[in-house]
């Protein structure tokens, strides 16, 4: 158990619909990431959060948002959905940026399947 | 160029063979080089990481191998047993821009078979 816990573990919606997949990172650790895994793209980066602030950006379409919360824990949102974003998407957290080990604990994924 | 190239993308070993997954990057920022190993069902777990002043690392049957200027490092698995039958993906970042964003290689399928 990596303590990362993210909800729901299983989501099933139709194109066109909004969900919200939640992430609460380790104790004590004030960065969250978020990843998205699928079959031919891999883990592909979406977004950093470091206390409550944007930190990093990657690939992330303009219809997904993401936010960390003063008590830490974050949300995805993807709205507008289509088929192409059913994926695995992944939260893992760090303690802080700059730190040696750099090691991220991800959490088990929220799987999204759009139909 | 951010890509981690990883190769191959399945590989089948008897137990107490050695496992060797390769793979290469472009950008030379990337100054943190991870495994992560992750099974059906699970997030990816760190295994084993590097950073580029050193050419190898050793962690029980784990070796990092890593060529700076070849801009490459692979995997080596000694004695692979059946519950080292994972999926195993290497990646890389550049620490110095103040965040562990990972790039990640397409991973590989590892199966061991008795």
């Amino acid at each position: 158990d990596s303590g990362v816990t993210q909800t729901p573990k299983h989501l099933i919606t139709a194109t066109g619909q909004r969900v919200t997949l939640r992430c609460s990172p380790r104790s004590g650790d004030l960065s969250v990431y978020w990843y998205q895994q699928s079959l031919d793209q891999g883990l592909q980066f979406l977004i950093q959060y470091y206390n409550g602030e944007e930190r990093a950006k990657g690939n992330i379409l303009e219809r997904f948002s993401a936010q960390q919360f003063p008590d830490l824990h974050s949300e995805l949102n993807l709205s507008s959905l289509e088929l192409g974003d059913s994926a695995l998407y992944f939260c893992a957290s760090n303690p802080e940026w700059g730190l040696d080990t750099g090691e991220l604990f991800f959490g088990e994924g929220s799987r999204l399947t759009v139909l | 160029q951010q890509q981690v190239k990883q190769s191959p993308q399945s590989l089948i070993v008897q137990k107490g063979g050695i496992s060797i997954i390769n793979c290469a990057y472009e950008n030379t920022a990337f100054d943190y080089f991870p495994w992560y190993q992750q099974f059906p069902g699970k997030g990816p777990a760190l295994l084993i990481a590097i950073r580029p002043d050193v050419s190898e690392k050793k962690e029980g049957r784990f070796t990092i191998s890593f060529n700076k200027s070849a801009k490459q490092f692979s995997l080596h698995i000694m004695d692979s047993q059946p519950g080292d039958s994972a999926t195993y993906f290497c990646a890389a970042t550049d620490s110095g821009a103040g965040s562990y964003q990972l790039t990640f290689g397409k991973g590989t399928k590892l199966s061991v078979i008795p």
